[in-house]
């Protein structure tokens, strides 16, 4: 199985400050064949399903603020929010979907 | 717009079965794999397993925590995705995701419904 580390479990971030969550995955989950990485981001916010945020490890989802951002290769991975809103408050979580069984991180708490 | 509505979920007893249901609308079900992810309460998210469309066999893959006790199935003519619990216990307690697609990203999650498995 590949392992999601996430880090830091949990962060406070100021308003208007960047924020820096990042995930490494045990292998990597690059596929040469098509160039993409196997690799996603979800905001989740209390009681509320995830919501996809950021695919293919850099694709923005439609409607998805560009204060998110995603970046990395191969085994590691980094979210950034540029500048933090009071509504980005939630749980982050990272995803592989290289390969069976899917597997997520343990997901980042970002808070003010 | 595409919709996804879980149903079935509440209490049920150590070891006895419950059938949950993931009723689809706004897009083409019977194209679609459709994915299990469920959340234990205050933890994060476990994929539990998927059902591949009928034009990729309509097969299955399990997590190892739920194989051999959990079923997906689908029924195409009424856009539903079920996810059948056989001999549960304290851990399956959570909410039941249904997602649509499988090895891609997932886009499009139901609101969940909350299993506890309890005597």
């Amino acid at each position: 199985d590949i392992v999601m580390t996430q880090s830091p479990d949990s962060l406070a971030v100021s308003l208007g400050e960047r924020a820096t969550i990042n995930c490494k995955s045990s292998q990597s989950v690059f596929y040469s064949s098509n160039n993409k990485n196997y690799f996603a981001w979800y905001q989740q916010k209390p009681g509320q399903p995830p919501k996809l945020l950021i695919s293919w490890a850099s694709t923005r989802e439609s409607g998805v603020p560009d204060r998110f951002s995603g970046s990395g290769s191969g085994t590691d991975f980094t979210l950034t929010i540029s500048s933090l809103q009071a509504e980005d408050v939630a749980l982050y979580y990272c995803q592989q979907c290289y390969s069976l069984p899917l597997t997520f991180g343990g997901g980042t708490k970002v808070e003010i | 717009e595409v919709q996804l509505v879980e149903s079935g979920g509440g209490l049920v007893q150590p070891g006895r079965s419950l059938r949950l249901s993931c009723t689809a609308s706004g897009f083409t079900f019977r194209d679609y794999a459709m994915t299990w992810v469920r959340q234990a309460p205050g933890k994060g998210l476990e994929w539990v397993g998927f059902i591949r469309s009928k034009t990729y066999g309509g097969t299955t893959e399990y997590a190892a925590s739920v194989k051999g006790r959990f079923t997906i199935s689908r029924d195409d003519s009424k856009n539903i995705a079920y996810l059948q619990m056989s001999s549960p216990t304290s851990e399956d307690t959570a909410v039941y995701y249904c997602t649509r697609d499988a090895v891609d990203p997932l886009a499009y999650w139901g609101q969940g419904t909350l299993v506890t498995v309890s005597s």
